[in-house]
């Protein structure tokens, strides 16, 4: 079974507007941390924004900020106010923490939502 | 801070040329690494990482092979590349709890 999931392929947005990228995962690991990719057509992976399972507050980077629902094993990314340089691939990836162990908590990655915001 | 350096960013090698990816790491000591790799459109899969010098763990069986040859630098390699290695491939450092980092990646196209 797939451990992170988005279902969204792609989306168009008018600038401006807020985008909710959506992402569920799967782990029975108690401790884990997912964590939100942008990539631009260069490719570099940028970090965006960072959950952890224990933490009580919603994570918040500016216009980014996390929609975390623990018991929904769902991590959204909102993006508010949209600007035309946030069209590129967004990641979520997830780190689980308590049972993988000696460096294999790399992270595991979702297939991407491709976000084009419109003028 | 950390830094992660990889190159060479973009690479076109023929079916059956040998390989070498060099990923070094600055502002961190016996960090894990890793190499992932990317086909187009789709999502990173892990390849290797390592906890330290001469420690190598595969995920994935295939045709390539990784190095840490010194405590921040990490090599893939193939002797012998395959079409469906085209990809791109990126090294990250994973440390902390919050910590994930990664390099500038290669475009790989094996032709």
């Amino acid at each position: 079974a797939q451990k992170i999931t988005q279902t969204q392929p792609g989306m168009f947005v008018q600038e401006k507007e807020a985008v909710t990228l959506d992402c569920t995962y799967d782990t029975s690991d108690p401790s884990y941390g997912l964590f939100w990719y942008k990539q631009p057509s260069s490719g570099e992976m940028i970090f965006l924004i960072y959950q952890g399972s224990y933490d009580q507050q919603n994570a918040t980077e500016g216009r980014y900020s996390l929609n975390f629902q623990k018991a929904r094993k769902s991590a959204n990314l909102v993006i508010s106010a949209s600007q035309l340089g946030d069209s590129a691939m967004y990641f979520c990836a997830m780190r689980e923490l308590m049972y993988s162990g000696g460096g294999a908590d790399g992270l595991t990655f979702g297939k991407g939502t491709h976000l084009i915001i419109q003028p | 801070s950390q830094t992660i350096h990889q190159w060479p960013a973009t690479l076109v090698q023929p079916v059956g040329s040998p390989l070498s990816l060099e990923c070094t790491v600055e502002g961190t000591s016996n960090p894990n690494l890793y190499w992932y790799r990317q086909a187009a459109g789709r999502g990173l899969q892990l390849l290797f990482y390592s906890v330290g010098i001469g420690q190598i763990s595969s995920e994935v069986p295939q045709n390539l092979s990784a190095s840490r040859p010194q405590d921040r630098q990490f090599i893939l390699s193939s002797k012998k590349l395959l079409l469906s290695d085209s990809g791109f491939y990126l090294c990250a450092w994973i440390g902390g709890r919050t910590e994930a980092f990664f390099g500038q990646g290669t475009r790989l196209t094996v032709v």
